[in-house]
């Protein structure tokens, strides 16, 4: 079946750059996206990426996606203490309505 | 991006007793709701997919009898824990999909069942 991985921990200094990677199985995902959830709240759509694209870029966030590899990567720019949350990875096919998630990064940041 | 409201953020109940917990789309169409199970420091297990008008296709392991879920219209998805044990407690989310390919959540549900 579908699986999506990724770390468990990640841990940052303020205003550098964080780097969270993504591995999944499907073959034919379609769509990949990246939610942050903040502590007791629900999940946050942070961006989204079609499958025949390999980067897209929305301000502080850049993903890069390697399909040959099953490879999905967050990358955000001048990291902040606001950014510390939960990071999940989750993909999509177009023949199936439910989306999978990966078991969440968490992202610490440090002073 | 859209809104999907979710319905009470918290609730504590007794150990037997039905739970009701409500997800609405307030600015879209949801052809698609989707119920997740969230334990602490783990990721979302889908529970459930709901289309509008339709039964729901619950996922393997999930009691569809104890999880009674209800999508009577496009805003409007109900979940259900009937006779809730402590084991039920647990963050339970939903998410909405409309035309748009992407999914929106609702801000969780915390049960704790005493």
């Amino acid at each position: 079946g579908e699986d999506v991985e990724q770390s468990l921990f990640l841990s940052v200094r303020e205003g550098d750059s964080s780097v969270i990677n993504c591995t999944y199985t499907d073959s034919s995902s379609t769509y990949l996206y990246w939610y942050k959830q903040e502590p007791g709240a629900g999940l946050q759509l942070l961006t989204y990426i079609f499958s025949n694209m390999d980067m897209k870029q929305d301000q502080r966030l850049t993903v890069l996606l390697n399909k040959k590899d099953k490879h999905l990567s967050l990358r955000i720019a001048d990291t902040q203490t606001g950014d510390s949350a939960i990071y999940f990875c989750a993909e999509k096919n177009s023949s199936a309505s439910k989306i999978i998630f990966g078991s969440g990064t968490r992202l610490s940041i440090r002073p | 991006g859209a809104v999907v409201s979710q319905h009470p953020s918290w609730v504590i109940c007794k150990s037997g007793t039905s739970v009701k917990i409500e997800c609405r789309s307030l600015d879209f169409q949801a052809t698609t709701m989707f119920w997740y199970r969230q334990f602490p420091k783990q990721s979302l297990m889908l529970m459930a997919t709901s289309n509008e008008g339709s039964k729901a296709t619950y996922e393997q392991g999930v009691e569809k009898d104890k999880f009674l879920i209800n999508h009577a219209s496009l805003t409007l998805s109900t979940l259900t824990v009937t006779s809730a044990h402590p084991e039920d407690s647990s963050f339970y989310i939903c998410s909405a999909s409309g035309e748009l390919t992407e999914a929106f959540f609702g801000q969780g549900t915390r049960l704790t069942v005493v």
